[in-house]
């Protein structure tokens, strides 16, 4: 357990369809991250909040919308997504300064038929 | 961007001892870190290097030479648990900014 939470641990979801991947951590941090995983690639960095504000948005197609409504949760709103977006997509978390390690959450696999 | 490089896959024997090499170019960075990610977990912290030289924790130890764009995770006393892969990623200026690498999985033979 590394403190940091994410539901659902697996989806499946059809290209039309609308659902959300929440993340939450108890370790009173208050940066949160979003990342994208694929097989055989680097973990690719998808949104960065820190005291709830965004803060790092690395060109991300618009099918995906981060929310942060405090410092301990974090959302990911998905809706018309790709077969191509289906991969890992793991929060994690740090403090504000990012001085030390950041904490990942264990990751929901995503399927988009 | 950062051009992280790490071997793709590497085989090792239980009990011997395993270099994971990491090779970068940037601009300038903040820190340089280690994560173990095991098959279907998330990746967790393993070690840390703000100034060039080496670290050591227990059986891990993680080097780095800034001048020589260059970082090696060195495992000891190397375990079937220790079959995992292992993930490189540097600490950008912008101190909420990670880069990762691709990671090197680490086969841990008998």
């Amino acid at each position: 357990e590394t403190g940091v939470t994410q539901t659902p641990r697996h989806l499946v979801m059809g290209m039309t369809n609308k659902k959300s991947l929440k993340c939450e951590q108890h370790l009173g941090h208050n940066a949160m991250y979003w990342y994208k995983q694929s097989a055989k690639k680097p973990l690719e960095l998808m949104f960065v909040y820190s005291l709830e504000e965004r803060v790092e948005n690395n060109s991300v197609p618009s099918r995906f919308s981060p929310e942060c409504p405090n410092s301990s949760h974090l959302f990911l709103h998905l809706h018309t997504l790709q077969p191509e977006d289906s991969a890992l997509y793991l929060c994690a978390s740090s403090t504000r300064t990012g001085e030390n390690e950041q904490f990942f959450g264990p990751g929901t696999r995503l399927t988009v038929l | 961007g950062q051009n992280i490089d790490q071997p793709t896959e590497m085989t090792a024997t239980e009990g011997a001892i395993v270099q994971i090499n990491c090779t970068y170019q940037t601009s300038g960075f903040n820190g340089l870190f280690w994560y173990q990610q095991h098959a279907g977990e998330a990746p967790t912290f393993l070690s840390y290097n703000v100034l060039d030289g080496l670290e050591e924790k227990g059986r891990f130890s993680s080097f780095l030479s800034r001048s020589k764009g260059y970082s090696y995770l060195l495992l000891k006393e190397l375990q079937m648990k220790d079959s995992a892969s292992y993930l490189c990623a540097l600490k950008g200026r912008n101190f909420n900014k990670f880069y990762f690498g691709s990671g090197t999985k680490l086969n841990v033979k008998p």
